[in-house]
């Protein structure tokens, strides 16, 4: 069974950092596409950040560019969403998510996902 | 960017209703489109892939149709499990987007 879980989430105050992670299981983590998501009352769904299968290439928001960096270690499953300079507008549940299938072609990263994990709440307030 | 909006925001409707929820691209998507249903505390999960094809698992109740800059996703009989919000997402480029979302809820 797929399992994603992420984790990491918490409160910080505005500048401050945090460091969220994804931990993968049940599939060829190598393989795969991996992306963040973030979810507000007020903003729905957004997109933040995609990382390719084998980590050279990455792709970002304009929201977060230059704040957040998104990295991967294949030998352990996991990806990694560090975020700086944090804003009271980062406030959001954070998801990971899975490219719903395998691609082994060009603009893999432009993507569905599935499944996604559990989310974990970042809180920016002073 | 390409916004997607979607239509209604909400709609009530009783089992065994057909439910028809609508996603406008700002640009052609081709069908770059897909459509995630979610439930109150939990992640999206997806349901509609490449416009019109069924993810793996999801009952064929769920039909997705368009291309280019208009989308449609119909339930064809809502069950009680079908109450959710749901939100079409593009894959066209980056920023990957997403619509504003529609809830069903129960009439």
């Amino acid at each position: 069974e797929v399992q994603l879980v992420a984790s990491g989430g918490g409160s910080e105050q505005p500048g401050g950092s945090l460091r969220l992670s994804c931990a993968a299981s049940g599939f060829t983590f190598s393989n795969y596409v991996m992306t963040w998501v973030r979810q507000t009352p007020g903003e729905g769904l957004q997109w933040v950040s995609s990382i390719s299968a084998s980590g050279e290439s990455t792709y970002y928001a304009d929201s977060v560019k230059g704040r957040f960096t998104v990295s991967r270690d294949n030998s352990k499953n996991t990806t990694d969403l560090q975020m700086n300079s944090l804003r009271a507008e980062d406030t959001a549940i954070y998801y990971c998510a899975k490219r719903f299938r395998y691609c082994s072609g060009g603009s893999c990263e432009l993507s569905w996902f599935d499944p996604w994990g559990q989310g974990t709440l970042v809180t920016v307030s002073s | 960017d390409i916004q997607m909006t979607q239509s209604p925001s909400s709609v009530s409707a009783s089992v065994g209703d057909r439910v028809t929820i609508t996603c406008r691209a700002s640009q052609g998507i081709s069908t770059w489109l897909a459509w995630y249903q979610q439930k109150p505390g939990k992640a999206p999960k997806l349901l509609i892939y490449g416009a019109s094809s069924l993810q793996s698992g999801v009952p064929s109740r769920f039909r997705g149709s368009g291309s280019g800059t208009d989308f449609t996703l119909t339930i064809s009989s809502l069950q009680p499990e079908d109450f959710a919000t749901y939100y079409c997402q593009q894959a066209d480029s980056f920023p990957l987007t997403f619509g504003g979302g529609t809830k069903v809820e129960i009439k």
